[in-house]
């Protein structure tokens, strides 16, 4: 298995791009979640969704936009790119939403938007 | 609504000495505990975990952890570190019965930096 993979592993945008950022897991994951990573603040959700379909906002959301289409992939969309979403984002999966689940993450894209 | 405090952001500590990361949390209801860990420019990794039972918990590369109901604590613990624990170490919560909006939401703390000098 290779478990979370993200694509790109780095990204450089002007403000004001668009972009997607992706994400699959291929242990037939049901949660999946988009976590961002700033210095001193740890990891804030930002989206998850509890299978295929079905998608809800985590603490963050605004700015960004997910589908599930599938239950392998869940990419995240930046609209509009803003300086205030540069960041570290990390894709997790876990077997079901029960919270005992272990969540598995992804190794991180790095996103810089000048 | 949950929440994780992480009481020093970065840790300095030479080979071989014992170290202590601290986590205490906040919640009105019962949450499961766990602790991840960073190494430089990759993804988090469980360490683990306390879901019920024993209050001291044994993870990988020879980290512990003990559950303190009474002072909402979950400090990690190891009698002897070594270089290649240099790392960013991170205390997260999930709701033990969640729902709604916070469905499986892990809330992590702030981060500590554990740097181990030779």
């Amino acid at each position: 298995n290779a478990g979370v993979t993200q694509t790109p592993k780095f990204q450089v945008l002007k403000t004001g791009q668009s972009m997607t950022l992706q994400c699959a897991q291929d242990m037939n994951h049901e949660y999946m979640s988009w976590y961002r990573q700033d210095p001193g603040m740890g990891l804030r959700l930002i989206h998850y969704s509890v299978g295929a379909g079905i998608t809800d906002q985590g603490e963050v959301p605004n700015g960004y936009n997910v589908s599930r289409s599938t239950t392998e992939d869940f990419p995240l969309r930046l609209l509009s790119a803003a300086p205030s979403q540069t960041s570290v984002y990390f894709c997790a999966s876990s077997y079901s939403r029960d919270s005992y689940n272990e969540q598995f993450f992804g190794p991180g894209t790095r996103l810089t938007v000048l | 609504a949950q929440s994780v405090t992480q009481l020093d952001s970065q840790v300095p500590v030479f080979e071989e000495a014992p170290v202590e990361l601290r986590c205490n949390y906040s919640s009105s209801v019962s949450v499961y505990l766990f602790w991840y860990v960073q190494y430089p420019n990759q993804g988090l990794q469980l360490l683990l975990k306390y879901l019920s039972g024993s209050t001291l918990v044994k993870g990988i590369n020879g980290f512990e952890a003990e559950f303190n109901k009474s002072q909402t604590s979950f400090h990690l613990r190891k009698p002897s570190v070594h270089i290649s624990d240099t790392a960013e170490y991170f205390c997260a919560v999930r709701l033990a019965n969640a729902g709604g909006t916070s469905y499986g939401k892990l809330t992590f703390g702030q981060g500590t930096i554990l740097t181990v000098h030779p």
